[in-house]
């Protein structure tokens, strides 16, 4: 079964543009998570969605915002990027959206510098 | 506020021997500790998660330990090994009380392992 995957992989924006990042979730997968890591602030959670509904919502502004389509793939949105957004963001993707016992699977990451 | 304290920040220990790493948490509605283990350039991947009501699970070399009325766990890593050589995150999550799949992360931990 192939993994959660990540496109791009690297991507070099300017403060002021905005940019989507993609996740595609493992076969069968029906809730995918975004999660924001840096340096400075760990992992921190963005966003979860299931089934296209928003589960979840983490602690950030409204310049991020995400959705899920019917297949389950996902987008997740960041408009006017701030130096401060520059992060490794990750997808995890898992069967279930009941947290216990339910795996979730990390992708690679997509790393975005804000420049 | 960080609800899940990680430390140390970093360790290094000699191959074959033990790795422990230290997490607290604050919100008693956490029910599911996962720890997960990140190589450079990969996402986080699952390595041993714990119950509440459990207080050890083993799996291999890797064991956890959980102190509900201390409100704290660890991982120890016996016998460690250079390919151990890894960031390790502890996490909690709302399993049972709330839908979704929310991890809240540690700060991490970088273990070195030196043959």
């Amino acid at each position: 079964k192939a993994g959660v995957t990540q496109t791009p992989r690297y991507l070099i924006k300017t403060r002021g543009q905005q940019v989507t990042l993609s996740c595609s979730p493992i076969s069968g997968h029906r809730s995918v998570s975004w999660y924001q890591q840096t340096p400075g602030q760990g992992l921190q959670f963005l966003f979860e969605y299931f089934s296209e509904t928003q589960r979840n919502k983490g602690n950030f502004p409204g310049r991020f915002s995400g959705r899920q389509f019917s297949n389950s793939r996902s987008e997740m949105n960041v408009s006017t990027l701030e130096l401060g957004d520059s992060a490794l963001y990750l997808c995890a993707s898992s069967p279930l959206t009941r947290g216990m016992d339910n795996e979730q699977f990390f992708g690679p990451g997509t790393r975005l510098t804000v420049l | 506020q960080q609800q899940v304290k990680q430390s140390p920040q970093s360790l290094i220990v000699q191959k074959g021997g033990i790795s422990i790493i230290n997490c607290a948490y604050e919100n008693t509605a956490f029910d599911y500790f996962p720890w997960y283990q990140q190589f450079p350039g990969k996402g986080p991947a699952l390595l041993i998660a714990i119950r509440p009501d459990v207080s050890e699970k083993k799996e291999g070399r890797f064991t956890i330990s959980f102190n509900k009325s201390a409100k704290q766990f660890s991982l120890h890593i016996m016998d460690s090994q250079p390919g151990d050589s890894a960031t390790y995150f502890c996490a909690a999550i709302e399993g049972l009380k709330a839908a979704g799949n929310k991890l809240t992360f540690g700060g991490g931990t970088r273990v070195l392992v030196k043959p």
